[in-house]
């Protein structure tokens, strides 16, 4: 079974652009969490979709955003990038919504902004 | 934003040693979830806790979920070069299941 796939791996951006990130989950998974990881803060949530609803928000400003497709696959947009917005993004997958379940992360997306 | 408290915050071992790290909050978790993280790479999940008091094993390794459920700690033993990495603590937040994070303990270890 395919795990999280998430692309691209690598991007590099100029400051006041925005990009697309893409996660596809585990087939069969319908939560998909977004998460940021820097060095200075860590792994911090982002937000979390199921049956393409926005069910939670971490509290990042709302220039970072996502939606999620009927397939379950999710994107997440940052518009007007920031030196800060340098981070990995990481993706989880999880088969449903809930505080009991496991959640697997896909390899990430390295973006820096320049 | 929201943190565990893991430590240690790294560990130099020879080969060959246990391993011990823990992870504590002051929130209650119904899940706790164990992670290592190689550079670069995603975080890959090696344990999955959901009840207070269950000590789970994975190979060399073994988690207990805290009676408190405000804590939890991993151990690895007999340590070989490749558990080199960064090993989180994740607990399930209540009120929606988001992650939060520990800050992560980096493992060395000489062969």
């Amino acid at each position: 079974k395919a795990g999280v796939t998430q692309t691209p791996r690598y991007l590099i951006k100029t400051r006041g652009q925005q990009v697309t990130l893409s996660c596809s989950p585990i087939s069969g998974h319908r939560s998909v969490s977004w998460y940021q990881q820097t060095p200075g803060q860590g792994l911090q949530f982002l937000f979390e979709y199921f049956s393409e609803t926005q069910r939670n928000k971490g509290n990042f400003p709302g220039r970072f955003s996502g939606r999620q497709f009927s397939n379950s696959r999710s994107e997440m947009n940052v518009s007007t990038l920031e030196l800060g917005d340098s981070a990995l993004y990481l993706c989880a997958s999880s088969l449903y919504r809930g505080t009991s379940t496991e959640a697997f992360f896909g390899q990430g997306t390295r973006l820096t902004v320049v | 934003g929201q943190q565990l408290n893991q430590s240690p915050q790294s560990m130099f071992i020879q080969e060959g040693e246990d391993v011990s790290m823990n992870c504590t909050s002051s929130s209650i978790f119904n899940t706790w979830l164990w992670y290592k993280q190689d550079p670069g790479e995603g975080p890959v999940l090696l344990i999955a806790l959901y009840k207070a008091g269950e000590l789970t094993s994975n190979g060399r390794l073994t988690a207990q979920f805290g009676i408190t459920r405000k804590d939890s700690f991993l151990n690895i033993s007999a340590s070989i070069p490749s558990d080199v990495g960064i090993y989180f603590c994740a607990g399930r937040d209540n009120q929606g299941g988001k992650l939060i994070f520990g800050q992560g303990t980096e493992l060395s270890v000489k062969p």
